[in-house]
């Protein structure tokens, strides 16, 4: 059975603090992790990662990946109060496995 | 651009009730997926199909049906509902295969079973 596990389940930090979000995954057939942020409604997509040590990044967020050590970390510097939000991993191919989430607050 | 569309947005059933849920996407996406959420659960597929006119299991697929007789619609369906059913439904659609893993969300389905 696929697993993947977030740590932590969640946190509350000040604006302009890093977090650090992980991921750990067994999966039976793993071609792709991707991070996805979610507030009120729908997960929104952030990154697909694909290739171990390859930082990915999009402005304050950035996300790596260890195939070998089967995890994943989302870094989020110079933290907003935009930021609070459920962030999910998901692992595995063209069904994706998803994580129970980190639920970050960021108060002002 | 509308992208993928649920409906209905909020229901409210009884035990016992049936129901159908539409997704619709405009994207010409291949595959598509029902996932629910439930809190400390994260998102668990429900089922799930790769083209028109084929249907999959997923992890969690007991008390639901499903049919994709179009290509840009993926129905779940509830034939006998069950309190152990409230939850928050998503539909999700991605390109193919070759877009490896990135999905398209609704805006997802509230369903409270009474």
């Amino acid at each position: 059975e696929d697993k993947v596990v977030q740590s932590p389940l969640s946190l509350v930090v000040h604006e302009g603090d890093t977090v650090t979000l992980n991921c750990s995954y067994e999966v039976t057939n793993f071609r792709s992790l991707l991070w996805y942020k979610q507030e009120k409604k729908a997960p929104t997509f952030l990154f697909m990662l694909t290739s171990s040590g390859i930082e990915k990044k999009s402005g304050r967020l950035s996300s790596i990946l260890d195939k070998k050590e089967l995890f994943s970390i989302l870094n989020i510097t110079a933290t907003q109060t935009g930021d609070s939000a459920v962030y999910l991993c998901a692992v595995g191919d063209y069904k994706l496995s998803f994580g129970a989430g980190t639920t970050v607050t960021v108060r002002a | 651009n509308a992208g993928v569309t649920q409906t209905p947005k909020f229901r409210v059933l009884k035990t016992g009730q049936s129901m159908t849920l539409l997704c619709a996407q405009d994207m010409n996406h291949e595959y598509m997926y029902w996932y629910r959420q439930d809190p400390g659960m994260g998102l668990r597929l429900i089922h799930y199909s790769v083209g028109e006119g084929t249907t999959a299991k997923g992890e969690v697929p007991d008390g639901y049906n499903v049919s994709r007789l179009k290509k840009q619609n993926f129905l779940l369906g509830l034939e006998s509902a069950a309190p152990s059913q409230t939850s928050v439904y998503f539909c999700a659609s991605s390109r193919d295969i070759s877009n490896t893993g990135e999905l398209f969300f609704g805006e997802g389905s509230r369903l409270t079973v009474l």
